[in-house]
């Protein structure tokens, strides 16, 4: 198993511009999440889903948007990237609700908002 | 709400020598907790984690946790350290809301520093 895989892993973008970051597992997990790193703040939870077809709005989920049409990916996308948006962003995944299963993380994704 | 408190930012410590990381946490409802790690540009590892039972935790790399209901702590211990314990240590809390976890709440994390 790959586990939970992110691409890219750095990305630089110019204020306004959009991009998606990506997020797979191959667990065959129904839970995802995607958290966002900022020095001193730790982790924060943008937005989960509980399985294909469920998403739900996290700590800040503003600026953000994700969808979840398979089982495999969740994908976030940033509509209009802000330097406020520039963090390491970490992708999440567990086989049940995340309350007693083990979460496996990503990598990360790295970006800078110029 | 919940929110989790790591009251130390950094801990430097002698390699070989016990340490303890605190994290307290506040929630109006029984929790889950739990202790990851994050090796230097790696993604977040699962060190233990305290749903319910005995209060004393233990976990991966000779880690253990004591949870603690009066004092709302869930500290992390190990006896001996080694260089490669260096890390950033995150505590976190969840709690079941009746149609599913909300996710997991962060600590903004512990920097262990091992010195030789």
């Amino acid at each position: 198993n790959a586990g939970v895989t992110q691409t890219p892993k750095f990305q630089v973008l110019k204020t306004g511009q959009s991009m998606t970051l990506q997020c797979a597992q191959d667990m065959n997990h129904e839970y995802m999440s995607w958290y966002r790193q900022d020095p001193g703040m730790g982790l924060r939870l943008i937005h989960y889903s509980v399985g294909a077809g469920i998403t739900d709005q996290g700590e800040v989920p503003n600026g953000y948007n994700v969808s979840r049409s398979t089982t495999e990916d969740f994908p976030l996308r940033l509509l209009s990237a802000a330097p406020s948006q520039t963090s390491v962003y970490f992708c999440a995944s567990s086989y049940g609700a995340g309350i007693t299963d083990t979460q496996y993380f990503g990598p990360g994704t790295r970006l800078t908002v110029l | 709400a919940q929110s989790v408190t790591q009251l130390d930012s950094q801990v430097p410590v002698f390699e070989e020598a016990p340490v303890e990381l605190r994290c307290n946490y506040s929630s109006s409802v029984s929790v889950y907790l739990f202790w990851y790690v994050q090796y230097p540009n790696q993604g977040l590892q699962l060190l233990l984690k305290y749903l319910s039972g005995s209060t004393l935790v233990k976990g991966i790399n000779g880690f253990e946790a004591e949870f603690n209901k009066s004092q709302t702590s869930f500290h992390l211990r190990k006896p001996s350290v080694h260089i490669s314990d260096t890390a950033e240590y995150f505590c976190a809390v969840t709690h079941y809301s009746g149609g599913g976890a909300d996710g997991l709440t962060f600590g903004k994390g512990t920097h262990l520093i091992i010195q030789p």
